[in-house]
């Protein structure tokens, strides 16, 4: 099955600095990557996705590259504010919106210092 | 957007007991529901993947005589965990996929005592 691998596990920045956060996958059949936040408690939210047909995508302050040749993806987190601090999960899926599972990432704790 | 419902969002139960958790998708239909538990400081760990109608797929290591899953209609999944042990207290949470992409649920945090 697909095993999804993330790093670094916490990640530490000061206010106004960029994030990036890695993630690599092993299932060649996973077109689908979504990036979630998720605050303490809470649900998982979607911040971007992209799908393997693209190599870039980008909405903001927030971006999210692909390689699938190499399978990895990363996000990117620019210009960042103390309330970016929170756990990011990465996934995979054969194909999202539909009904096949995601595979998650172990998570990174992003901490934005003022 | 597509919407999750779970309830309840915390429970509190004695050892030996049984607790239900119910997520409903209220504007889309969700033949497929997917169930995660979450410990704390770690990721979402999948537990198994309902379908309406039919036998739910555990995933590896999951107890399905413990986790009861049940998925008798196109809007609503259950989890049971049954005789409920201290060692199950855990965040659980569930997810759909709506044609937009994968909905979560509120997530429930189950404390045995």
């Amino acid at each position: 099955g697909e095993n999804v691998e993330q790093h670094p596990s916490t990640l530490s920045v000061q206010e106004g600095d960029s994030a990036v956060i890695k993630c690599t996958y092993s299932d060649s059949a996973s077109n689908y990557f979504p990036w979630y936040k998720q605050e303490l408690g809470k649900r998982p939210q979607l911040i971007i996705d992209i799908r393997s047909n693209v190599g870039e995508k980008k909405d903001q302050r927030i971006a999210v590259t692909l390689n699938k040749t190499a399978k990895h993806f990363s996000l990117h987190i620019t210009e960042t504010q103390p309330e970016d601090s929170a756990v990011y999960l990465c996934a995979a899926s054969p194909s999202g919106g539909s009904n096949y599972k995601l595979t998650f990432g172990k998570g990174t704790l992003l901490t934005v210092n003022p | 957007g597509a919407v999750v419902s779970q309830h309840p969002s915390w429970v509190i139960c004695k050892s030996g007991t049984s607790v239900k958790i119910e997520c409903r998708s209220l504007d889309f239909q969700a033949t497929t529901m997917f169930w995660y538990r979450q410990f704390p400081k770690q990721s979402l760990m999948l537990m198994a993947t309902s379908n309406e109608g039919s036998k739910a797929t555990y995933e590896q290591g999951v107890e399905k005589d413990k986790f009861l899953i049940n998925h008798a209609s196109l809007t609503l999944s259950t989890l049971t965990v049954t005789s409920a042990h201290p060692e199950d207290s855990s965040f659980y949470i569930c997810s759909a996929s709506s044609g937009q992409g994968y909905t979560f649920g509120s997530g429930t945090r189950l404390t045995v005592v």
